[in-house]
């Protein structure tokens, strides 16, 4: 089975600052799809960036890219020019990319997040 | 951007009362899912439907929980007996296919008392 682990609880940035988080998995499968999700206080799920682990170029996303190394299992979301609005909780996430019955499967697999904080 | 409703945003009810859960997806889209977080804990699969059946289901969604699209448009989330650990923000999600984007609802914040 597949785990998700996300070794930073909380992280603390400077406004405008760049700041890392990391995500490390684990799987036996060779394609597969890669998230950062962001939940703010609002509790709402957004998807911040998305990785296919057959693409060997990192994703980017405005001042959000990550740092994807597939032998080593880890994906990281760095935060260039860090914003008061950034500060919420991310949570990694892994998806197969392989589909059961239907192809109706998007199961995904989270971490137990990083709570972002910003620093004026 | 579109979004997917879900109504109530808080319920709280008594333990071993039933309650139904209401989502509100995309037009268009066609995979459902509802995922469900305990408070501080992470973010877990319960259930996924497409063509109007369960296509996976986790260990959480016993006998339980059921879920149906009763009318084309809600896709609804029902616990039989509710049990105190069944306390945590339901989300759904829908997608319009499985490799598309997977669009979140706010969720709803069961308290179970």
């Amino acid at each position: 089975a597949q785990t998700v682990t996300q070794s930073q609880p909380e992280m603390s940035v400077q406004e405008a600052e760049t700041v890392t988080l990391s995500c490390t998995y684990d799987t036996s499968e060779s394609d597969y799809y890669l998230f950062w999700y962001k939940q703010p206080p609002s509790r709402q799920m957004i998807l911040v960036i998305r990785q296919e682990a057959y693409k060997q170029q990192n994703a980017t996303e405005n001042r959000f890219s990550v740092n994807f190394q597939k032998a080593a299992k880890s994906f990281s979301l760095k935060i260039s020019d860090s914003q008061l609005g950034d500060a919420a909780m991310y949570f990694c996430a892994y998806r197969s990319f392989y589909m059961n019955y239907g192809g109706a499967t998007n199961k995904l697999i989270f971490g137990t997040g990083t709570l972002l904080a910003v620093q004026p | 951007e579109p979004e997917v409703t879900q109504t109530p945003s808080h319920q709280v009810t008594q333990m071993g009362q039933e309650v139904i859960l209401r989502c509100v997806p995309i037009s268009n889209h066609l995979y459902f899912y509802w995922y469900r977080q305990i408070l501080g804990q992470k973010v877990e699969f319960l259930v996924s439907f497409y063509n109007n059946e369960i296509s996976e289901k986790s260990e959480i969604f016993d006998d339980q929980f059921s879920v149906e699209r009763p009318d084309g448009s809600n896709f609804t989330l029902k616990i039989r007996s509710t049990k105190l650990e069944d306390s945590a923000m339901y989300f759904c999600a829908t997608t319009l296919a499985t490799n598309e984007k997977l669009f979140f609802g706010s969720g709803t914040q069961l308290s179970v008392l």
